[in-house]
């Protein structure tokens, strides 16, 4: 099994073009989050889907868009980057959204926007 | 004031020794995550607890309900160890959206 797998692993970007990260899971997760990660701060949550064809919003949503393809794929778009988006970037999934269900880490992508 | 607080922030051991890391909350929880991230970046969870004690080889986790408090030890310490160790929680009655720590890196030296 390869969990969760996330590419690209590195990407640099100019101020105001877009990308697009992808995210997919091989454990028939229903659950699944994109954390942004900064120095000296926890991982923050940005969208997160309960299930397959939902999507919600976490703590920073601004200045981005997920699309959750099918039950395995979850990809984060980044319309018009900004210096402010310098981060990385973590996929994440969980069979369900409680408790009992712990996460399940992609291993990143860093992303730079100059 | 974090919802999240961790202490401390760094910590340098020598190979051997006994290290504990400390996790502070302030809110109702359901289930607190140590959560455990190589220099290479990836994390990987080492364990999730809602009451008492856990117990991995070397690593233990317990955890206060009632002081809000929790603690990850490790025992007979190794460069190995060396890693950012992550506290999150998730709130009581919340969906699975984990309230994380910043963090402790560790450094264990040969």
């Amino acid at each position: 099994n390869a969990g969760v797998t996330q590419t690209p692993k590195f990407q640099v970007l100019k101020t105001g073009q877009s990308m697009t990260l992808q995210c997919a899971q091989d454990m028939n997760h229903n659950s699944m989050y994109w954390y942004r990660q900064d120095p000296g701060m926890g991982l923050r949550l940005i969208y997160y889907s309960a299930s397959e064809g939902t999507t919600d919003k976490g703590e920073v949503p601004n200045g981005y868009n997920v699309s959750r393809l099918n039950k395995r794929e979850f990809s984060l778009r980044l319309e018009s980057a900004a210096p402010s988006q310098t981060s990385v970037y973590f996929c994440a999934s969980s069979e369900s959204g409680t408790a009992n269900s712990p996460l399940h880490f992609g291993n990143g992508t860093r992303l730079t926007v100059t | 004031k974090n919802e999240v607080e961790q202490s401390p922030q760094n910590l340098t051991a020598q190979e051997g020794e006994f290290i504990t890391i400390n996790c502070s909350y302030s809110v109702g929880i359901s289930a607190l995550h140590w959560l455990q991230q190589h220099p290479g970046g990836g994390i990987v969870s080492l364990f999730m607890l809602s009451s008492g004690k856990k117990k991995h080889g070397r690593l233990i986790a317990t955890i206060n309900i009632q002081e809000k408090h929790s603690s990850l030890h490790i025992t007979a310490s190794h460069p190995r160890d060396s890693a950012v160790y992550i506290c999150a929680v998730r709130r009581s009655g919340g969906y699975n959206k984990l309230i994380f720590g910043a963090g402790t890196r560790l450094a264990v030296h040969p």
